[in-house]
């Protein structure tokens, strides 16, 4: 059965460092979405693509964070500096076009800012 | 404001059971509304939909009602078991172009043997 992959499954930084995840989503899939998940809390959209392009980034702090997905296929969210309160899982999902809006997430990727 | 509230952190019943989960919306129009079940440290896994004209939906065990004049989503398993045991988490659908979905916090269910 496809999946969604995301790497590295855990990342352990230090504040004010550099960190990037990684998202290869089911193929055909033309939507991916970026959701940041607290503790305790639902999942949060960060960003969405539709194919390479950006539909909604709303919601992502841009000062430290940024997501491409420069050929339409996987994707990679970065946060430069980390913070402390950035310490969530990062979860990858996609969706094929015009589909009934089911999200197939991958294992997240857990971080932790020290 | 607009709000989701699913009706409590944490729910505990006996294996056999149904497990009767809520989820009410303030201030939102979805088009659609969708169930996920999560387990501890990965990610969520898809369950059902149910469209806002439409008042049940059935997957096996599972029961999903839409009321849009409550703004409330019931949702059921019935014979629960104790691999049941997860993290249930709705999520509103607005519909358009976007498709993005609007998460509740989630309620921890425990099925005990």
């Amino acid at each position: 059965e496809a999946e969604v992959a995301q790497s590295p499954r855990y990342k352990i930084t230090e504040k004010s460092q550099a960190v990037a995840f990684w998202c290869d989503p089911i193929s055909g899939h033309a939507t991916l979405y970026w959701y940041r998940q607290i503790l305790g809390q639902g999942p949060e959209l960060l960003v969405q693509f539709q194919d390479e392009s950006v539909v909604d980034d709303s919601q992502l702090p841009k000062d430290r964070f940024s997501a491409e997905r420069l050929k339409g296929v996987d994707s990679t969210l970065k946060i430069q500096p980390a913070e402390l309160g950035d310490s969530a899982m990062y979860l990858c999902a996609s969706s094929q076009r015009g589909g009934t809006g089911e999200l197939f997430f991958g294992e997240g990727s857990r971080l932790t800012v020290l | 404001s607009q709000k989701i509230e699913q009706n409590s952190e944490a729910l505990n019943i006996q294996e056999g059971k149904t497990a009767t989960l809520t989820c009410n919306y303030t201030n939102y129009s979805p088009a659609y509304l969708q169930w996920y079940r999560q387990d501890p440290g990965r990610g969520p896994v898809f369950l059902l939909l149910i469209r806002e004209n439409e008042k049940e939906k059935r997957k096996e065990r599972l029961k999903v009602t839409f009321d849009t004049t409550l703004k409330q989503s019931l949702f059921h398993i019935t014979a629960s078991q104790p691999a049941d045991s997860a993290t249930y988490l709705c999520a509103l659908g607005l519909g358009g172009s976007q498709g993005n979905l609007i998460f509740g916090k989630g309620t921890k269910l425990s099925v005990k043997p």
